[in-house]
């Protein structure tokens, strides 16, 4: 079936240390693919997609790359900061089933200073 | 604009009591969208809403239903809340069903435990 799965956290990070997330999925057809954000106590909100292959999202400096040869849309930043603590959520969103959203388990990320 | 809005924040339950989760979103989106969030299990989607007047099941639909009351308001109800049901839930929507350009926008959530 279609799925997203995402590295495991948590991460921690220095601040300024660069941060990759990764992010591989299985679906049946030509899926978008997004990365949500949420801080804490807060609902989701998007960072960043893209809606074909090869296509480049990008956000607050976090960039991500739509690969269709490895299914996969890996969440990168060049240097993070403590204001980036928060959970990172992939998801695919499919048109055949109504634009549903399938989401990874999130990967926690915690930067200090 | 408010955007998606949730009531009630937080809700405490007895196993077997009933409750309406509300939501109302102020961006003229035709579809709309209730998720439960579970740790180590990301958010799954519950049922969902493409149009005013259709509602369909998404993942986990067992124990919920859902009413569309008009284009701004999607509500979930609970008829005999199990403890299985403690969860964040989460309302969205989106301008449209099947474009899967359309992001969707979240609301900030109700904290449910049922006891």
């Amino acid at each position: 079936g279609d799925s997203v799965t995402q590295m495991e956290g948590p991460v921690t990070l220095s601040e300024e240390a660069f941060l990759t997330i990764n992010c591989t999925y299985t679906a049946t057809g030509y899926p978008s693919l997004f990365w949500y954000v949420q801080y804490p106590g807060e609902g989701l909100q998007l960072l960043l997609k893209a809606t074909k292959a090869d296509d480049k999202g990008s956000n607050k400096g976090f960039e991500a790359t739509y690969r269709k040869e490895t299914t996969s849309f890996h969440l990168e930043k060049g240097s993070v900061q403590v204001s980036d603590s928060a959970v990172y959520f992939c998801a695919l969103s499919l048109r055949r089933t109504g634009n549903q959203f399938y989401f990874g388990t999130g990967t926690s990320l915690t930067v200090i200073p | 604009n408010a955007g998606v809005t949730q009531t009630p924040k937080f809700q405490v339950l007895k196993t077997g009591q009933s409750m309406t989760l509300q939501c109302a979103q102020d961006m003229n989106h035709n579809s709309m969208y209730w998720y439960r969030q579970d740790p180590g299990m990301g958010l799954r989607l519950i049922y969902y809403s493409a149009s005013e007047g259709t509602t369909d099941k998404g993942e986990v639909p067992n124990g919920y239903n859902v009413s569309r009351l008009n284009k701004r308001e999607f509500s979930l109800r609970l008829e005999s809340a199990a403890p299985s049901q403690t969860s964040v839930y989460f309302c969205a929507s989106s301008e449209m069903a099947y474009s899967t350009d359309n992001e969707q926008f979240f609301g900030p959530g109700t904290r449910l435990t049922v006891l």
